[in-house]
C-alpha cells in the first residue's frame, strides 16, 4: 500500500525566508505525487502534479518541488514566504488504483 | 459559482440523528469523492464513486452511506450521527485519469453533540 510522510506538522518561517515543505511517499514504482493548499474555511486547491514529464515541477504562487526518487522524495519550496502564503499544505500520492492518498498535512505560519 | 457545490456549510446535529449533506458539481466529472478531515490526520476517504452504477468503500465508510443520484450529485449520510463523527467533510471529484487532481467544494462542518 502506499503512503505519504510530511515531517513536520508546523512549519514557522519568517517573511522573505525560505519555505521547506518535506514529503516523503512509499511506492515501489514511481506514482503520481501532487501538493495542495488549504486555506481557512477554504477546500483544498491543488499547488502542482508530479507525472514523470519533468522531476522539477513548478506550480502556482511561487511553489516548487522536485521529484528524487532515489530519496523517495518530493518536497515543496519558495524561495521567498509571503504572509498570503499561511496555509495548511498537503502532499498526496496516486497510483493505478486511481485514489489519493494524503500526508496528514503540514500548517505553516509566515512571521512578519 | 463554485464548479463543485457543498450544502450546508455548517450543520449541528444531535447522537442518534440522520443527516445527509449533499454534493453538487458543473464540471462534468465522471469520479466523485467523499472525504473526511480531522486535525492532525489528514484528509480520509470515506467513499468514492466512479460513474453513476459505480460505489465503492473507501478506507473509514462504517457509519456512512452514500447515494449517486446523477452523474452531478453524490451525497452522503450518517445513519445514526455519533461525536466522533464530528468532523470536516469534503467533497470533490475528478476526471477519468490516474493523474487527475481533485477539485474540491468548500466543505461541510458538522458537528454532532
Amino acid at each position: 500500500a502506499q503512503s505519504v510522510t510530511q515531517l513536520g506538522s508546523h512549519v514557522s518561517v519568517s517573511e522573505g525566508a525560505l519555505v521547506l515543505l518535506r514529503c516523503n511517499y512509499s511506492s515501489s514504482v514511481p506514482p503520481y505525487l501532487f501538493w495542495y493548499v488549504q486555506y481557512p474555511n477554504q477546500g483544498l486547491q491543488l499547488l502542482l502534479k508530479y507525472t514523470s514529464a519533468a522531476t522539477l515541477v513548478k506550480g502556482i504562487n511561487g511553489f516548487e518541488a522536485e521529484f528524487k526518487k532515489s530519496e523517495t522524495s518530493f518536497h515543496l519550496t519558495k524561495p521567498s514566504a509571503h504572509m498570503s502564503d499561511a496555509a495548511e499544505y498537503f502532499c498526496a500520492v496516486s497510483r493505478s488504483n486511481y485514489k489519493l492518498t494524503f500526508g496528514k498535512g503540514t500548517l505553516l505560519t509566515v512571521n512578519p | 459559482d463554485a464548479d463543485v457545490t457543498q450544502t450546508p456549510r455548517n450543520r449541528i446535529t444531535k447522537t442518534g440523528k440522520r443527516i445527509m449533506l449533499e454534493c453538487s458539481q458543473t464540471k462534468g466529472h465522471d469520479r466523485m469523492y467523499w472525504y473526511r478531515q480531522d486535525p492532525g490526520l489528514g484528509l480520509r476517504l470515506i467513499y468514492y464513486s466512479f460513474d453513476v452504477k459505480d460505489i465503492n468503500k473507501g478506507e473509514i465508510s462504517d457509519g456512512y452511506s452514500v447515494s449517486r443520484q446523477a452523474q452531478a450529485k453524490f451525497s452522503l449520510s450518517l445513519e445514526s450521527a455519533i461525536p466522533n463523527q464530528t468532523a470536516l467533510y469534503f467533497c470533490a471529484t475528478s476526471e477519468d485519469r490516474v493523474d487527475s487532481p481533485l477539485h474540491f467544494g468548500n466543505g461541510t462542518r458538522l458537528t454532532v453533540t
